[in-house]
């Protein structure tokens, strides 16, 4: 099966300071990925759509200059969390599917938080 | 636009006994495809099924099975004879039709086996 990794698995950080979440499709090309949050005893909540080579397209609420969002080769788009503060920290889910398949395959997660 | 509701919110069962979670889904697509995740306590998310709409047909694997009534718009998940490792959230979660597209997933159902 397919299989997204992602890195760190953990990150915690100072308040102010910026995190870099990579996510990669290890062994297939990833045209769209997605980056999902979810807060603890909540569900996962879609942050933003990437598409290789293009601007990412954010949810309403979710601020594209705090969550930036890259997406520069098929098997790898990250996400940064800027200036991160407290109620940033959460735990971050990103998902990849390839053109013409409708299965997102869902990377193992990191878990954000931030002093 | 799409919804899931996952009208239970945490089920507790002793080992060995059958529980059934259950999905109601809202979709204004002709054709559509219906998922259900498992996430542990690691957080990872683990693809149980999934089901098109074009096909009605109970599926069975192993302990699980699952339950799709177009009539009613559900798509309710068994598992039988439970264990305490089926203890974990589980989402049920929906696309709308076409490719790369953007999973909503219900609530979830937090499951509690006791041994």
């Amino acid at each position: 099966g397919a299989v997204v990794s992602q890195h760190p698995s953990w990150v915690i950080c100072k308040s102010g300071t910026s995190v870099k979440i990579e996510c990669r499709s290890l062994d297939f090309q990833a045209t769209t990925m997605f980056w999902y949050r979810q807060f603890p005893k909540q569900s996962l909540m879609l942050m933003a759509t990437s598409n290789e080579g293009s601007k990412a397209t954010y949810e309403q609420g979710v601020e594209k200059d705090k969550f930036l969002i890259n997406h520069a080769s098929l098997t790898l788009s990250t996400l940064t969390v800027t200036s991160a503060h407290p109620e940033d920290s959460s735990f971050y889910i990103c998902s990849a599917s390839h053109q013409g398949n409708n299965e997102q395959f869902f990377g193992p997660g990191t878990r954000l938080t931030v002093l | 636009a799409q919804k899931v509701t996952q009208a239970q919110t945490e089920i507790s069962v002793v080992e060995k006994e059958d529980v059934t979670l259950d999905c109601v889904y809202e979709t204004r697509d002709t054709t559509y495809y219906l998922f259900w995740y498992k996430q542990p306590p690691s957080g990872e998310l683990v693809f149980l099924i999934r089901r098109n709409s074009f096909d009605e047909q109970n599926e069975i694997s192993g302990r699980y099975s699952w339950n799709f009534q177009k009539s009613t718009s559900s798509f309710n998940f068994t598992i039988t004879a439970s264990q305490v490792v089926d203890s974990a959230v589980y989402f049920c979660a929906l696309p709308p039709s076409g490719a790369n597209s953007k999973l909503t997933f219900g609530k979830g159902i937090t499951l509690s086996v006791r041994p």
